[in-house]
């Protein structure tokens, strides 16, 4: 069974431009989480979709968005990027919604270096 | 959400067992205690699972005591590619899938 992917890989953006990530969870798995990690915030919740709709929002500015498509893949969105938006951007997903003993598997990450 | 408290780093040698150890004084009667592995420039990978008492699978063993206010990640025989961050959480059910990451223990195995 395929992991978790993530597209791109690398990215470089520059200050205000805008910048979509792409996630395609495992088969069957239904929820999607989005993570950012930074050296000195370490790894930050940033949403959670399931069966296309946002079940929980992490403390993150509006310029953070995303959405969930009906065959489970996800797109993150951030608007006017800030220098300080670099970070390797994390999805990872699940069969259903939490709780008592699911488990999340994590994609390899998006790197976004914003200039 | 329940807190977790952990290490920041600790150092082993080759062939040798490492226990990280976990505080979560607040944990919810329905909350799980999951342990996650972190490579550089990689996501997190799940490593074990557990409610109480033990849990072993084929890379560790987690043990719980009977007030679950704490919990020890175990690893047998530790190698020079066990040295990763390794996170503690704690589920809360109300939360989603939200899983909440603290500082991690920063584990280096040397030769």
């Amino acid at each position: 069974k395929a992991g978790v992917t993530q597209t791109p890989r690398y990215l470089i953006k520059t200050r205000g431009q805008q910048v979509t990530l792409s996630c395609s969870p495992i088969s069957g798995h239904r929820s999607v989480s989005w993570y950012q990690q930074t050296p000195g915030q370490g790894l930050q919740f940033l949403f959670e979709y399931f069966s296309e709709t946002q079940r929980n929002k992490g403390n993150f500015p509006g310029r953070f968005s995303g959405r969930q498509f009906s065959n489970s893949r996800s797109e993150m969105n951030v608007s006017t990027l800030e220098l300080g938006d670099s970070a390797l951007y994390l999805c990872a997903s699940s069969s259903r919604l939490a709780g008592v003993g699911e488990t999340q598997y994590f994609g390899p990450g998006t790197r976004l270096l914003v200039l | 959400l329940a807190k977790t408290t952990q290490p920041i780093s600790m150092d082993s040698y080759e062939g040798q067992e490492v226990n990280i150890t976990c505080s979560h004084n607040n944990i919810a009667t329905n909350d799980y205690i999951t342990w996650y592995q972190q490579f550089p420039s990689q996501g997190p990978r799940f490593i074990i699972q557990g409610y109480k008492t033990k849990v072993t699978n084929e890379v560790a063993s987690l043990f719980i005591p009977a007030d679950r206010k704490s919990s020890t990640l175990s690893l047998p025989r530790v190698s020079l590619s066990d040295t990763a961050v390794y996170y503690c959480l704690v589920g809360d059910i109300d939360a989603g899938n939200m899983l909440t990451f603290g500082g991690g223990t920063r584990l280096m195995v040397k030769p």
